[in-house]
This record gives structure tokens, C-alpha cells and sequence, in this order.
């Protein structure tokens, strides 16, 4: 059983540029959350995906956007990279119906890097 | 919104040790959960145990266990017989009931010595 898988691992980008990174969630989950860990923090909820709807929305820009696909995978999107999007991005997912119980798993993360 | 803090600076363990890591939380929901995750260097956030408000009894996974008290906004982890793989960064966190829109502390780091 596979768990949650993104990609790619490491990145670099320049400031300016437009990144995007890919998301599968855990075999039976419905619902993806993206979440941006900077160095020495803990991480911080970007937005919510549910029914290839944004459900839920962080305090980040509109840079930071998102989709998902019929089959609930999902993308990060952030454009115009500014040099302090540098972080590890993760990506977690759960079902709907089990928010109660506290099944919410991680992936092992993007780490973006802005020069 | 939540508030979840983290404070110990970073601990060294014995191996076999028990070790206690201290979280307080600020909320106004009447019901939430909250939430113990490892992140070892490779960056993955390892899932542990997860408290309901409503849970009289507090959560126990293998050795790991969660002392909830409620009244004082604490949820401290508990993990029993350290192991060397138990070496990472813990968070604690928490979410409205019935919402995974998590808030993290800023984590402990802990490393367990032979």
C-alpha cells in the first residue's frame, strides 16, 4: 500500500520563476492538504483540496495556487518565486470522512531552493 | 485560530530512557485534536498518536503515549524506552474537530545517545 509520494525531491529555481509540484495521496484518501516548512520552523497550512475543490485556504498569496485531479492527486503551484518560498513543501492527505480520527499522513516533501 | 507551543531546547537521551516532551496549546474550538509527529532528517513527517478533546482516556501507540490534560491546555508526549531510530525533531499540532487544517509548534529536537 502506497503511502503519500510527491515530487520532485529537490528543486532549484531563481527568483521570478513559476514552480510545480506533484502530490499522490495515500491509496483510499480523498483529500490533500500542502503545507511549507522553512528551516528550523514548523510547518504552515497553505490550503485544503477536497473534491478538486479548494476547501480551505492559509494565509499565503494568490502566487500559491493549487488543483486537484479526478483521481486526488494534486499540484502546488507558485509563481514569481521569491527568495524566501525557499523551503520544504509537504504535501499530507486523509479522507474526508476520517478527520475525526486523526489519520492524516505525510509525504516526505519537496525541498525548494530560490536562489 | 490555534496556538501551539514548543519551548524545551534540545535533549539528549539515554538510550532505553524514557523522555517527555512538553506541548501547550491555545484554542478557542470547544472540540479539537491534537497531534504528535517525528521528522527524521530525511524530512518526512512520521504520523505517532492523536488525542480527541473528547477522549477521557489519554492515547497510547506501542511507546509511545500521550498525557492529555485538559484543563491546563497541555499534551505532552510521552516515549518510553528510547531508541536510537527515535532520534528527530518532534511537533506537536493540532486542528479544529473535524478539520485537518493543522497548526504546528516549532518542535523539540531529540537525540538519543548509547
Amino acid at each position: 500500500d502506497a503511502g503519500v509520494t510527491q515530487s520532485p525531491t529537490h528543486l532549484i529555481k531563481t527568483r521570478g520563476q513559476q514552480v510545480t509540484l506533484r502530490c499522490s495521496p495515500k491509496s483510499g484518501h480523498d483529500t490533500v492538504s500542502w503545507y511549507q516548512q522553512a528551516l528550523g520552523q514548523g510547518p504552515q497550512f497553505i490550503f485544503q483540496y477536497y473534491e478538486e475543490e479548494e476547501r480551505q485556504r492559509g494565509n499565503f498569496p494568490d502566487r500559491f495556487s493549487g488543483h486537484q485531479f479526478p483521481n486526488y492527486s494534486s499540484e502546488l503551484n507558485v509563481n514569481a518565486l521569491l527568495l524566501g518560498d525557499s523551503a520544504l513543501y509537504l504535501c499530507a492527505s486523509s479522507l474526508a470522512s476520517g478527520v475525526n480520527t486523526g489519520e492524516l499522513f505525510f509525504g516526505e516533501g519537496s525541498r525548494l531552493t530560490v536562489l | 485560530a490555534q496556538k501551539i507551543t514548543q519551548t524545551q531546547p534540545g535533549m539528549f537521551v539515554q538510550e532505553k530512557e524514557a523522555v517527555t516532551l512538553d506541548c501547550t496549546y491555545d484554542t478557542s474550538d470547544q472540540s479539537y485534536g491534537l497531534f504528535w509527529y517525528k521528522q527524521p532528517s530525511s524530512g518526512e513527517m512520521i504520523f505517532l498518536i492523536y488525542q480527541g478533546s473528547y477522549d477521557e482516556q489519554n492515547a497510547t501507540e506501542g511507546r509511545y503515549s500521550l498525557n492529555f490534560q485538559k484543563a491546563r491546555k497541555s499534551a505532552n508526549l510521552v516515549i518510553s524506552a528510547s531508541q536510537l531510530g527515535d532520534s528527530a525533531m518532534y511537533f506537536c499540532a493540532m486542528g479544529p474537530y473535524g478539520n485537518n487544517r493543522l497548526a504546528f509548534g516549532k518542535g523539540n529536537q531529540v537525540v538519543v545517545i548509547p
